[in-house]
């Protein structure tokens, strides 16, 4: 069947990098695109980017333009988020998401930035 | 920048009883407005596209309306598995996502 099965926990110390993959099955992995959104303990779900995996061409939220990137391998149907210059206020659960409507979501990976 | 609005951000009733839940856009989006339901832990669940058009699998009691700035997702009866917070999200300038702030209906 569809899905997206996301990394596991990660804990980071400020100032480090995490990158965060997303492997998709059951589709066309070329054929949607990816959106990574994360969510900080009880806010709301915040767009953070998106990437077209058949060119790889990306476009980012403003609120993290310069600290994340997004990229694919298409080979292992996978696409990864990396977030960089971590603070503690991106302690979240981090979401990849696809398909024709944006109907196909991973499990989300929680990422803990505490020193 | 979009912002949506949703209201109330919590709703209470009881099941049975109808829900209506409320986005305001700040501008106009014609009708790229989904919603989405998401339960303690769980990613969210896609419930309408299109401001009306029922994903895969979702029962009819659940509806959607509006364009322009204005949507209202209805749960004709809520069944015990609806209690839950519900998003809106704008597609209108794709790429791009905005979620609103959410509406949480709980057990009155």
């Amino acid at each position: 069947q569809v899905q997206l099965v996301q990394s596991g926990t990660e804990v980071k110390k400020p100032g480090a990098s995490v990158k965060v993959s997303c492997k998709a099955s059951g589709y066309t992995f070329t054929s949607h695109a990816m959106h990574w959104v994360r969510q900080a303990p009880g806010q709301r779900l915040e767009w953070m980017g998106w990437i077209n995996p058949g060119n790889g061409d990306t476009k980012y939220s403003q609120r993290f333009q310069g600290r994340v990137t997004i990229t694919r391998d298409t080979s292992a149907t996978t696409a990864y988020m990396e977030l960089s210059s971590l603070t503690s206020e991106d302690t979240a659960v981090y979401y990849c998401a696809s398909g024709v409507v944006v109907e196909v979501w991973g499990q989300g990976t929680l990422v803990t930035v505490s020193s | 920048e979009i912002l949506l609005t949703q209201s109330p951000a919590t709703l209470s009733l009881s099941p049975g009883e109808r829900a209506t839940l409320s986005c305001r856009v700040s501008q106009s989006i014609s009708s790229s407005l989904a919603w989405y339901q998401q339960k303690p832990g769980q990613a969210p669940r896609l419930l309408l596209y299109h401001a009306s058009n029922r994903a895969t699998g979702i029962p009819a009691r659940f509806s959607g309306s509006g364009s322009g700035t204005n949507f209202t997702l209805t749960i004709s009866s809520l069944e015990p598995e609806d209690f839950a917070v519900y998003y809106c999200q704008q597609r209108s300038n794709w790429p791009s996502l905005t979620f609103g702030g959410g509406t949480k209906v709980e057990i009155k």
